[in-house]
């Protein structure tokens, strides 16, 4: 299964700023997808990342927001804009293969806590 | 819309006892069924898959059953150990070509010596 490197793996922000998350995946990958874990919630995704076409978000979730980039088959980053408390939570990247190509393999996670 | 549902919440048991996590879901029509394990502040770990055509999966002490039928799945764990303290999650794949997962909150585990 494919291995990921997830970096910040937690971060402490002021409100009104902006954190990137970024993701790397030790071989290509068509998607990447990357999900919320708010405290106390189950995970929830917020979007699809492909390469080379616009990201595609779940209902609740904006590009202003949440942008996506997707340079190229093995990198992926999120960026959490205008940070207010309500955005602290775990943050995760996810890529398809694992357990046979079946399943999904996930990235450590990043931490974020907004003040 | 996919709703899954974990129970108990959280479970407390003394080390070497046997346990059972339950997942159950709303829509049967899955591709596959994935358990995880989440240690605190961390990512996922990927435990055991079962895909929509089986019944169960083993791996070491965790067996893993899927009843697609009637919506559930459970997690049995052998002669637990302090080091299986985690929060297990449970996740489904539906069908019709979605690779979303759809997750439960969890089962916190605590196995103490």
């Amino acid at each position: 299964s494919a291995v990921i490197s997830q970096k910040p793996s937690r971060d402490i922000c002021q409100r009104g700023t902006s954190l990137t998350i970024q993701c790397q995946v030790d071989s290509q990958v068509t998607m990447m997808f990357w999900y919320r874990q708010q405290p106390g919630q189950s995970l929830t995704l917020i979007a699809t990342a492909n390469q080379g076409s616009e990201a595609t978000y779940e209902s609740g979730f904006v590009i202003d927001k949440f942008p996506i980039s997707r340079p190229n088959l093995t990198f992926s980053t999120l960026t959490v804009s205008n940070m207010s408390p309500e955005d602290s939570s775990i943050y995760l990247c996810s890529v398809p293969g694992g357990d046979g190509d079946y399943g999904y393999t996930f990235g450590s996670g990043t931490r974020l806590t907004v003040v | 819309k996919q709703e899954v549902t974990q129970i108990p919440a959280a479970l407390s048991v003394p080390e070497g006892e046997n346990l059972v996590l339950n997942c159950s879901f709303t829509d049967s029509a899955i591709y596959n069924l994935q358990w995880f394990r989440q240690d605190p502040g961390k990512g996922l770990t990927s435990l055991l898959l079962i895909q929509s055509s089986q019944r169960e999966q083993t791996s070491g002490r965790l067996n893993a059953s899927l009843d697609k039928s009637s919506g559930r799945s459970t997690l049995y764990i052998a002669a637990s150990q302090p080091g299986d303290s985690a929060t297990y999650l449970c996740a489904v794949r539906t069908q019709g070509g979605s690779e979303k997962l759809v997750f439960g909150k969890g089962t916190k585990l605590t196995v103490n010596p």
